[in-house]
């Protein structure tokens, strides 16, 4: 089957570092994004990986590893804003986007 | 730019009334989709598609039809309403998901039916 196993809560400081693992199994492989998703609105994208190693985008990081079937968000310089779920979205060999659960983050002052 | 705009914002039904939620976007994306996501839990397709005049189903179609004429609009009809269809629905849309795009959602439909 195809599943994706992320904290579902995880809790940090104002002005601090955060790292939500991700790890995922699924039919194939064509790519992971990563989304926020603010309580009671719509996901948004922040990164798409298809190949190993790093991708930078301000604040925000995304690493992939295909062979381990694992990623991680970084998130730097936390802001109150940040509260929020992040999800760990796989493509699959279809192209089919498989949605977990996410984490739920929340930033303390 | 609206990017992809999603009505009705909330709708309360009564046990086998049928409506359609309305979905159109304004990027041109072939690439068409819509969820509903139920409380702490993750979203799962309902319906998507490919292209005007192509339509397939997802991991939960029954309940729900599409149809899809045009490139810009994607609407969702609900049957006959039930209790277990109370939700929040997102429809979005993308270019090719071969390709990696971003998906772009709407706002949400908070839908009860009681």
């Amino acid at each position: 089957g195809q599943n994706i196993d992320q904290p579902t809560e995880m809790t940090a400081t104002e002005g601090a570092i955060v790292q939500i693992n991700c790890t995922y199994q699924t039919s194939g492989f064509n790519g992971l994004f990563w989304y926020q998703q603010h309580a009671g609105e719509a996901p948004t994208f922040l990164s798409y990986n298809v190949l190993d190693g790093l991708e930078e985008k301000g604040r925000f990081s995304s690493f992939l590893s295909r062979t381990k079937g694992y990623s991680y968000l970084l998130l730097k310089e936390l802001q109150m804003k940040d509260s929020a779920s992040y999800l760990c979205v796989p493509m699959d060999s279809n192209y089919q986007l498989i949605w977990g659960a996410g984490t739920k983050l929340i930033i303390k002052p | 730019n609206a990017g992809v705009t999603q009505t009705p914002k909330f709708q309360v039904l009564k046990t086998g009334q049928s409506m359609t939620l309305q979905c159109a976007q304004d990027m041109n994306h072939e690439y068409m989709s819509w969820y509903r996501q139920d409380p702490g839990m993750g979203l799962r397709l309902i319906h998507y598609s490919v292209g005007a005049g192509i339509t397939d189903q997802g991991e939960v179609p029954n309940g729900y039809n599409v149809s899809r004429s045009t490139t810009e609009d994607f609407p969702l009809r609900l049957l006959s309403a039930a209790p277990s269809q109370t939700s929040v629905y997102f429809c979005a849309s993308s270019y090719p998901q071969d390709s990696g795009g971003e998906a772009f959602f709407g706002q949400g439909t908070r839908l009860t039916v009681v």
